[in-house]
């Protein structure tokens, strides 16, 4: 089982603000396949991003994916008030997928 | 619009079982594989079950083998999650989702989810 480790735990920022978070693969993650989702406190998750770094429909281009192999980045280029939240990352590239334990995202 | 819609959670006792219902639509239900994943308070996410398009064939987290069952309906377009002997630690909000690109792909919709309670 891929075991993903997310960075940090916890991220402090002011609104406009550049987030970069990371999550690290125990191995190497094939074709990319990596997937970002932000959940908001009270609701179920929201995809992002999939294939590394393709984004989701729907999803405003602040947000960007990017990395491959075991290292992978999700950045938010200006953090907006309905950004702050918690972001988990997902493998799909052997079964079972995993999520990593989750960055929270929050205002400074 | 695409939407998953959970039902069927609430307070049980342990030991005793519990039908967990997921209604789809504005997508091909059919073709697609679904999953059941879980977060229990304030906790992270982890995924439970998964069930083939055809409702053939079903894999499971070791946390939930031998004691939850995955299963679907196609012609109601509804996914189910069949709890037995739940335990305290089965406490959580149950989502139900839909996989793209395969099996295991990304998830994309979530139900609103469902929470389970497990307790005497």
């Amino acid at each position: 089982e891929i075991v993903l480790t997310q960075s940090p735990g916890t991220l402090s920022l002011s609104p406009g603000e550049r987030a970069t978070l990371s999550c690290r693969a125990s191995q190497s993650v094939s074709s990319n396949s990596l997937a970002w989702y932000r959940q908001k406190p009270g609701q179920a998750p929201r995809l992002l991003i999939y294939g590394a770094s393709s984004r989701a429909t729907g999803i405003p281009d602040r947000f960007s994916g990017s990395g491959s192999g075991t290292d992978f980045t999700l950045t938010i280029s200006r953090v907006e008030p309905e950004d702050f939240a918690v972001y988990y990352c997902q493998q799909y590239s052997s079964s079972p997928g995993t999520f990593g334990q989750g960055t929270k995202v929050e205002i400074k | 619009q695409v939407q998953l819609v959970e039902s069927g959670g609430g307070v049980v006792q342990p030991g005793r079982s519990l039908r967990l219902s997921c209604a789809a639509s504005g997508f091909m239900f059919s073709n697609y594989d679904m999953h059941w994943v879980r977060q229990a308070p304030g906790k992270g996410l982890e995924w439970v079950a998964v069930v083939r398009y055809d409702g053939i064939n079903k894999y499971y987290a070791d946390s939930v083998k031998g004691r939850f069952t995955i299963s679907r309906d196609n012609p109601k377009n509804t996914l189910y999650l069949h709890m037995t002997s739940p335990r305290a630690e089965d406490t959580a909000i149950y989502y139900c989702a839909r996989a793209n690109w395969s099996i295991y792909g990304w998830f994309d919709p979530w139900g609103q989810g469902t929470l389970v309670t497990v307790s005497s």
